[in-house]
């Protein structure tokens, strides 16, 4: 069966600091993607970044960017330069057959100023 | 394009009444899907469709009905609502040919 592990239910970082969020995974399926959603509090599901199993660089845009490490099993997500608007719960997810997707329990993330 | 609308955006029933979700999207999707979300935890699937007339269950199935008809519209239907249903539902559509998944919305429902 596939599972997302978010472990960190809440992180602090200063605004303009790099932040780590991290996700492990687990799957016996040798095709699969990895994705980041934010929610801020207004409660919509914005897609942030996306990493195939078999991309061979880390996927990176703009300021987010996805430490793949595939032989862990982790998709960790990085932040540079964080932001107050960044302040939001962030949810890594996993995608098997019919583009299903499977959802960690999410970190909320606070930007202090 | 309006990408994936879903109506109503609030709901509250009563115990034991049913009603339907609508989701609809413009982008000519193949794959739609039904999400839910309950308070401090991730989405869970209910169920999804690979295309019209195609529908299959997700994690979490029970005391919900879907179908596809046609391409745009998978409307989830909540046959007897219980209080476990009280949740932010989201439908999701994606192309056949990305792994990207658009969300619509949501809509909250409370059931008393």
């Amino acid at each position: 069966a596939q599972k997302i592990t978010q472990t960190q239910p809440g992180m602090f970082v200063q605004e303009k600091e790099a932040v780590t969020l991290d996700c492990t995974y687990d799957t016996s399926d040798p095709s699969y993607g990895l994705f980041w959603y934010k929610q801020p509090s207004s409660g919509e599901m914005i897609f942030l970044i996306y990493q195939g199993s078999y991309d061979q660089q880390n996927a990176t845009e703009g300021r987010y960017s996805l430490n793949f490490q595939k032989a862990r099993k982790s998709a960790n997500l990085v932040i540079s330069a964080s932001q107050l608007g960044d302040s939001a719960m962030y949810f890594c997810a996993m995608s098997g057959t019919a583009g299903k997707l499977i959802f960690g329990q999410g970190t909320t993330l606070q930007v202090k100023p | 394009n309006a990408g994936v609308t879903q109506t109503p955006k609030f709901q509250v029933l009563k115990t034991g009444q049913s009603m339907t979700l609508q989701c609809a999207q413009d982008m000519n999707h193949e794959y739609m899907s039904w999400y839910r979300q309950d308070p401090g935890m991730g989405l869970r699937l209910i169920h999804y469709s690979v295309g019209a007339g195609i529908t299959d269950q997700g994690e979490v199935p029970n005391g919900y009905n879907v179908s596809r008809s046609t391409t745009e519209d998978f409307p989830l239907r909540l046959l007897s609502a219980a209080p476990s249903q009280t949740s932010v539902y989201f439908c999701a559509s994606r192309p056949g040919s990305s792994y990207e998944q658009y969300f619509g919305p949501g809509t909250r429902l409370t059931v008393t």
